[in-house]
Parts: C-alpha cells; sequence; structure tokens
C-alpha cells in the first residue's frame, strides 16, 4: 500500500519560503504524476501544482510566480517551496499520488498545518 | 470563491439515499469525463470515492456513484449510514491553464 508522509516546518514568517517534503513509501515515485494540495483552515480545497517523475511541472497560474517544485527519485521524495508567504497561506498542505495525469488523486498524505505568522 | 459550485450541505436520514451536485462549465466538468469526488472527515486527508465521472476505486462500498450531464456532476450515496456524514468535494480537470479545479465542498448530515 502507497504511503505519502508531509514533512517541514509547521511555522513559517511572513516574507520568507515555506518548503515541504513529501516522501513516498509502499511504492515507486517513478511513472506516477504527484501534486500538492492545500485546505486553508475552514475551507475547501486547492490545487498548487504537480510533479512528473521526470522532473515536469504544472502550477496553478495563482502560484506559479511563487512556486517551485522538485523530485529526488533516489530517496523517493517531491518537495514544495513557496516564496514570499503571507497569512494567507496559512493552510494544511497534503501531497497526493494522481491516478493517472487528470483522473484523480488516489493516495493521500495525511497532511501538515503550516502557518504563516511572525 | 470555488471554481466548481457544490452545494454548502445536504442532509439525509438512515438508509434514504441523497444526491449532491457539483456544477461547472465547458471548460471543466462538461469538457471532459475526468470528474472525481472525495470524501473528508474532519481532521482527515480526502479519499478518493469517484473518478472518471461514474468509477469506484478499489474498497469504495457500491454505496457510492457518480453520474454527469452536460456541465453538471452528480455524487449519489444510497442506504445512508452514519459513517456517510463528512464534506464532499467534487474535482474536474479543466481545458484552461489551471489544470483542475475543485468545488467548494458539500457537507453531509444524516439525521
Amino acid at each position: 500500500q502507497v504511503q505519502l508522509q508531509e514533512s517541514g516546518p509547521g511555522l513559517v514568517k511572513p516574507s520568507e519560503t515555506l518548503s515541504l517534503t513529501c516522501t513516498v513509501s509502499g511504492g515507486s515515485i517513478s511513472s506516477y504524476y504527484w501534486s500538492w494540495i492545500r485546505q486553508p483552515p475552514g475551507k475547501g480545497l486547492e490545487w498548487i501544482g504537480y510533479i512528473y517523475y521526470s522532473g515536469s511541472t504544472n502550477y496553478n497560474p495563482s502560484l506559479r510566480s511563487r512556486v517551485t517544485m522538485s523530485v529526488d527519485t533516489s530517496k523517493n521524495q517531491f518537495s514544495l517551496n513557496l516564496r514570499s508567504v503571507t497569512a494567507a497561506d496559512t493552510a494544511v498542505y497534503y501531497c497526493a499520488r494522481h491516478r493517472g495525469r487528470s483522473s484523480g488523486f488516489d493516495f493521500w498524505g495525511q497532511g501538515t498545518l503550516v502557518t504563516v505568522s511572525s | 470563491q470555488s471554481a466548481l459550485t457544490q452545494p454548502a450541505s445536504v442532509s439525509g436520514s438512515p438508509g434514504q439515499s441523497i444526491t449532491m451536485f457539483c456544477t461547472g462549465t465547458s471548460s471543466d466538468v462538461g469538457s471532459y469525463n475526468l470528474v472525481s469526488w472525495y470524501q473528508q472527515h474532519p481532521g482527515k486527508a480526502p479519499k478518493l470515492m469517484i473518478y472518471e465521472v461514474s468509477k469506484r476505486p478499489s474498497g469504495v462500498s457500491n454505496r457510492f456513484s457518480g453520474s454527469k450531464s452536460g456541465n453538471t456532476a452528480s455524487l449519489t450515496i444510497s442506504g445512508l449510514q452514519a459513517e456517510d456524514e463528512a464534506d464532499y468535494y467534487c474535482c474536474s480537470y479543466a481545458v484552461t491553464n489551471t489544470f483542475v479545479v475543485f468545488g467548494g465542498g458539500t457537507n453531509l448530515t444524516v439525521l
């Protein structure tokens, strides 16, 4: 059974960079698309972007100027960097595997709350 | 404001059937059969319940079914059970450069 686990700081200061890593276990990161999705407290889901195991990426246009994703197949990990954060970026951040490129997200991490505050 | 429109809440009694809707446009829901539905219990990660409009992942109860007509997708839950009480989100591939869009979520209450 594939499992995903997010890791990274739970508190980030305004204007700094939010950095998270997702570690995939129970399966290979190869041949799949992987996304980051976030959920502000009490609100709905927002897709941030995806990365293919080969390294190709696609980001949500609303966040594209601040987002970078990378993948490390040797460690079965992929990462998210979100620059110049504000309080509006406070959310639970999930990593998820695509079931096919566009068919939905079939495996999710448990999520990690990142709070932006000084 | 979410790209896909979902009612804020629906409710039903145990044993009943309910249907919730997800309305998009010809650029997302209406474009391809790439609508998915997620169940989210409080404090938990979303769980894939339906993909490609009407397909169920292994392990998901056949009480859950999905369909689509034009720009509107629907999720039907039959034989409601207390454990079905959760938030439900629809999601669709979008032909625009947004790739995927989510609905705002529907809170299901089992009375």
